[in-house]
């Protein structure tokens, strides 16, 4: 598997506060992708990143931001938490070719 | 936006049964990727069609696009208790500085009665 770590792995929140989810890569790939999983919606593309400091927009960004300060870490921060962000966030890396690895995952719960 | 529609969305087989999962879309579909999450993992690339018609086998699995692009399968013989998981195609959606932006299908879940 590529050297992909997520963290936290689990997390329990309350609606309203902030959440930062971390993805942090050892393969030094240039594109990260940010995604949510949800029942009968497969994955969907939140946020992507394709260089320090370049960012952009997927499909479901609404609620979510992104930084990416350095090569290694993409973070996601859900600036005030709400129930329907409940999901299973993964991150995914690629370096440029066909195949996107993806991280083992967060398990977010938002009360 | 470009949505990939898939079925079934859960399918229980015998352990030896085949298997086949089918991506469709209205219109016509730029390259497909496939992946595989085992329960409680992550998604794991399988592989990428491109070519109109276009067959790839890997052992036991059989991928297929169509001739007009507008769908593809997946198809397993001979499922083997390994094969437990959900199946998932993706389209290649669009590139913005050399990032590929996938849209997943729901994806199917394969359970096996051994």
């Amino acid at each position: 598997d590529a050297g992909i770590t997520q963290s936290p792995r689990h997390k329990v929140t309350e609606t309203g506060t902030p959440v930062t989810l971390r993805c942090h890569q050892t393969e030094n790939h240039r594109y990260m992708y940010w995604y949510r999983q949800d029942p009968g919606h497969g994955l969907r593309l939140i946020h992507y990143s394709y260089g320090v400091k370049d960012t952009d927009k997927g499909e479901v960004s609404d609620g979510y931001s992104v930084s990416r300060s350095k090569t290694e870490d993409f973070l996601l921060t859900l600036e005030s938490a709400t129930s329907s962000q409940t999901s299973v966030y993964f991150c995914a890396i690629s370096g440029g070719g066909v195949t996107q690895y993806f991280g083992p995952g967060t398990r977010l719960t938002v009360l | 936006g470009q949505q990939v529609m898939q079925i079934p969305q859960y399918q229980h087989v015998q352990e030896g049964e085949d298997f086949t999962t089918y991506c469709n879309s209205s219109t016509t579909l730029s390259n497909i990727q496939w992946y595989k999450q085992r329960p409680g993992g992550h998604p794991v690339f399988l592989i990428q069609l491109v070519k109109s018609g276009e067959v790839k086998k890997q052992k036991r699995l059989t991928f297929q696009f169509g001739e007009a692009k507008k769908n593809s399968s997946l198809h397993i013989t001979a499922t083997q208790t390994t094969d437990v998981g959900t199946y998932f195609c993706a389209e290649e959606n669009s590139h913005f500085q050399g990032a590929q932006k996938l849209v997943f299908g729901q994806g199917t879940r394969l359970t096996i009665n051994p």
